[in-house]
């Protein structure tokens, strides 16, 4: 089925640096979706992408979606003991329409104060 | 947007029992989604569940197993039967990119 390759898996940084993380599929997608899970929470939608080289911001998290529709990435700026969290990136599949999605695995973001 | 409520929020079963989870969306929805995410691991979908049709199971996920209701378009159940130590897990509901909080399922 319809993979999402996320790296790194984890990142340990300092506070106040600048993260960056992927997602690369062998498939085309025509959304990308950025989630940040909590312990003990559901993910919670970062940003959505939805047109290929699309450069989309919210607050210090920058997200863009590839320009081959098999990429995206997900930068934060400046980070903050609060940014810690797991990040998805995830996509609907072909089959699915807009909204059946596949997640990728996940990178666990730790920073330290 | 939409939110999303589900409860329990978190659980601890006795094997060979079996637990239902709501989920309550604020807005009408057409297509609901159940996912199950495994301790360290990623989101893996379970079903689709359709209003006045049955729940679109993927690979590996049965209908005995994972029985769900859709009686409505803001409402849905999954229900974890059955249950072993290996059904640990969160399970999650969602509806467009949107998930409820979660529900956190120990089984002894």
């Amino acid at each position: 089925g319809q993979q999402l390759n996320q790296s790194p898996q984890s990142m340990f940084i300092q506070e106040g640096e600048d993260v960056s993380m992927n997602c690369t599929s062998s498939s085309i997608f025509n959304t990308w979706l950025w989630y940040k899970q909590e312990p003990g929470e559901g993910p919670v939608l970062l940003i959505a992408l939805y047109k290929a080289g699309e450069l989309t911001s919210n607050g210090r998290l920058t997200a863009q979606f590839g320009i081959t529709r098999k990429d995206s990435f997900l930068n934060i700026s400046a980070s903050i003991p609060s940014d810690v969290g797991i990040y998805f990136c995830a996509g609907p599949t072909p089959q699915g329409g807009s909204e059946k999605l596949v997640f990728g695995k996940g990178t666990k973001l730790t920073v330290n104060p | 947007s939409a939110v999303i409520s589900q409860k329990p929020s978190r659980d601890i079963c006795q094997r060979g029992t079996s637990l239902t989870i709501q989920c309550q969306v604020d807005s009408q929805v057409t297509m609901m989604f159940w996912y199950r995410q495994q301790p360290g691991q990623s989101l893996t979908l379970i079903a689709t569940a359709n209003q006045g049709s049955e729940a679109t199971y993927e690979s590996g996920f049965v209908i005995d197993k994972f029985p769900i209701s859709r009686p409505n378009l803001t409402f849905s159940t999954l229900t974890v039967s059955n249950m072993s130590p290996e059904d640990s897990s969160i399970y999650l509901c969602s509806a467009g990119a949107f998930f409820g909080q979660g529900t956190r399922l120990t089984v002894v």
